[in-house]
């Protein structure tokens, strides 16, 4: 049974970086699929934030790119997210999750496999 | 605003059916056959129950059934149940720059 559990400060500062891990159980980060981030601010809907495959390869949303980086730690079987510069409008819940991805034609497809998400506050 | 456009609300009665409708462009939905959707109960994580347009993950439901024409893809849920009642994602995988884009999400209500 893949599990997938995020953890991370639930408060940060305005302008500071937002700093998150997702450690996976039950399946090898190794093995395959890509790893992602997606957040939701309260009330609103999903948006995708990026994701790592464990070569280190990685794919960012456009809007966010400048800010975002996501690294993986294969002996930890985990990855992380960092968002830099956060504001207000960066509150959200954070989640992490399984991308399958097609290895013949490079498409990212379905996440198939969430954690249960952190809530993280941007406040002073 | 959101990629992909998906009406705010739909509402039903248990044993009828709904459509939940999403709409992009040429550059993701109709383009590829990469259209998932996701159920989110209140305060839980998504959870993938349709992918690839119209594949079930194993253990969904199989009144639960996805479709595509052009750039609009379709969820429909059929002989609806109280545990239905829940917000409907789609999503889609939008080529080499943009990535993956979501829908702005459905609430479904059963009456």
């Amino acid at each position: 049974q893949v599990q997938l559990q995020e953890s991370g400060p639930g408060l940060v500062k305005p302008s500071e970086t937002l700093s998150l891990t997702c450690a996976v159980s039950g399946y090898s980060i190794s093995s395959g699929y890509y790893w992602g981030w997606i957040r939701q601010p309260p009330g609103k809907g999903l948006e995708w934030i990026g994701s790592i495959y464990h070569s280190g390869s990685t794919y960012y949303n456009p809007s966010l790119k400048s800010r975002v980086t996501i690294s993986v730690d294969t002996s930890k079987n985990q990855f992380s997210l960092k968002l830099s510069s956060v504001t207000a409008a960066d509150t959200a819940v954070y989640y992490c999750a399984r991308l399958y991805y097609d290895i013949l034609t490079g498409y990212l497809q379905d996440f198939d496999y969430w954690g249960q998400g952190t809530l993280v506050t941007v406040s002073s | 605003q959101s990629a992909l456009t998906q009406p705010a609300s739909v509402s039903g009665s248990p044993g009828q059916s709904i459509t939940i409708s999403c709409t992009g462009t040429s550059s993701d939905v109709g383009s590829y056959n990469l259209v998932s959707w996701y159920q989110q109960h209140p305060g839980k994580a998504p959870k993938l129950m349709i992918y690839e347009v119209s594949k079930r993950p194993s253990g969904v439901s199989n009144r639960f059934s996805g479709s595509k024409s052009g750039n609009t893809a379709s969820l429909t849920i059929s002989g609806l149940q109280a545990e239905d009642e829940a917000d409907y994602y789609c999503c889609s995988y939008a080529g080499s720059s943009t990535y993956v884009v979501f829908g702005g999400g459905t609430k479904l209500t059963v009456l």
